[in-house]
């Protein structure tokens, strides 16, 4: 079975704080993502990564950076957290075949920016 | 582009009864449509998908989803629920050679005894 781990289930962090979110898969996708989930909202996507040092804005990059240093990790950076980040994030990844591909994901972690 | 909607924000159910969840799409292209669930606490899980073929889908669990492509419909439904179907579900489009998708706003259905 595919894992998708992510470091935290509950975070709570300070206005203008560096949060750094981590996502682990363990089955050699070449494919991560990095969504938001907000009530009425549906997942949106921030970032998409189909390398290792590889990535590309998704649809709400505005406020966020990723970093993918190795293939199995990809890491969302908050610069200076704000309270309209708080939100449900949710990492993603796949195998990188193209459109059929499904996306597993991790159990998320819930941000509270105060 | 590619998108999704989703009528029902939310479907009050009983167990053992039928429900019905809609999905309407659109897209420029041939076009691969999903099913995911989000059970209380947990992350997303596919439940079925589209990809050509019969235009009936089921899933391991009793759920199953016709492709409308005249209706650009993927309408997903279950003749009887349980309790623990009792979760979000998304309808989603692949958007691109990525395997990016783009996501309904999701439906919570609350099955009550």
């Amino acid at each position: 079975d595919v894992k998708v781990t992510q470091s935290s289930r509950y975070l709570v962090k300070r206005t203008g704080e560096k949060v750094f979110l981590e996502c682990v898969q363990d089955m050699d996708h070449e494919n991560m993502f990095w969504y938001r989930q907000d009530p009425g909202l549906g997942l949106r996507l921030i970032y998409f990564s189909y390398d290792v040092k590889m990535k590309e804005k998704g649809d709400i990059p505005e406020g966020y950076s990723v970093s993918r240093e190795k293939k199995e990790r990809f890491s969302l950076i908050l610069e200076s957290a704000s309270t309209n980040q708080t939100s449900m994030y949710l990492c993603a990844s796949s195998i990188g075949q193209g459109r059929t591909d499904t996306q597993y994901f991790g159990p998320g972690t819930r941000l509270t920016v105060l | 582009a590619q998108s999704v909607t989703q009528l029902d924000s939310q479907v009050p159910v009983f167990e053992e009864a039928p429900v019905e969840l809609r999905c309407n799409y659109s897209s420029s292209v041939s076009v691969y449509l999903f099913w995911y669930v989000q059970y209380p606490n947990q992350g997303l899980q596919l439940l079925l998908k589209y990809l050509s073929g019969s235009t009936l889908v089921e899933s391991i669990n009793g759920f199953e989803a016709e492709f409308n492509k005249s209706q650009t419909s993927f309408h997903l439904r279950k003749p009887s629920v349980h309790i623990s179907d009792t979760a979000e579900y998304f309808c989603a489009v692949s958007v691109d050679s990525w395997g990016k998708l783009q996501f309904g706003a999701g439906t919570q259905v609350v099955v009550t005894p």
